[in-house]
């Protein structure tokens, strides 16, 4: 099955400053890989997803890169804010949209940023 | 966007006793729910795909004689946890696959501590 790793677990950054995130996933066929946003007590909420068909994203100030031959992506966080503080994951799966597309996690990434 | 509610927020319960909760899509139809566990500071870990109408399919270590899934409708799906032990006091969190879309949304969370 699939097998996602994600590095670092803790982060500590200044406010104003980059913060990135990298997962390596096993499972070739993935070709869906979302991050979610944590925050205390409550449930993953979506920020930002990834298709295998493109390389890389944006969102105002976050974007996520995905390289399929080595089987890594990455969370980019810009100009961070205290209100980013929170455990961030990543995710894949194989085929987004098909029935029982299941998601595996990685392990988490806490965030701190310090104002 | 779409909401996903859990209910119970949080639960606590006597050591033998059964907890049952629930999960709703709110504004969409869910083809396929999914149920995970998170202990506190880990990522969260699959324990079963329901899809409406049929039986769960649970991922491999999970009793399914323990946590008994319930998917009767397209907006509801039950988790309940069975003669619950101490060692099952967890952060319970669902999510809906909306069947159009195929994007998943993530509920709020049940916390359960068994005493």
């Amino acid at each position: 099955g699939e097998n996602v790793e994600q590095h670092p677990s803790t982060l500590s950054v200044q406010e104003g400053d980059s913060a990135v995130i990298k997962c390596t996933y096993s499972d070739s066929a993935s070709n869906y890989f979302p991050w979610y946003k944590q925050e205390l007590g409550k449930g993953p909420q979506l920020i930002i997803d990834i298709r295998s068909n493109v390389g890389e994203k944006k969102d105002q100030r976050i974007a996520v890169t995905l390289n399929k031959t080595a089987k890594h992506f990455s969370l980019h966080i810009t100009e961070t804010q205290p209100e980013d503080s929170a455990v961030y994951f990543c995710a894949a799966s194989r085929g987004y949209g098909a029935a029982g597309n299941k998601l595996t996690f990685g392990g988490g990434t806490r965030v701190l940023v310090k104002p | 966007g779409a909401v996903v509610s859990q209910h119970p927020s949080w639960v606590i319960c006597k050591s033998g006793t059964s907890v049952k909760i629930e999960c709703r899509s709110l504004d969409f139809q869910a083809t396929t729910m999914f149920w995970y566990r998170q202990f506190p500071k880990q990522s969260l870990m699959l324990m079963a795909t329901s899809n409406e109408g049929s039986k769960a399919t649970y991922e491999q270590g999970v009793e399914k004689d323990k946590f008994l899934i319930n998917h009767a409708s397209l907006t509801l799906s039950t988790l309940t946890v069975t003669s619950a032990h101490p060692e099952d006091s967890s952060f319970y969190i669902c999510s809906a696959r909306a069947g159009k879309s195929g994007e998943l949304f993530f509920g709020e969370g049940s916390r359960l501590t068994v005493l």
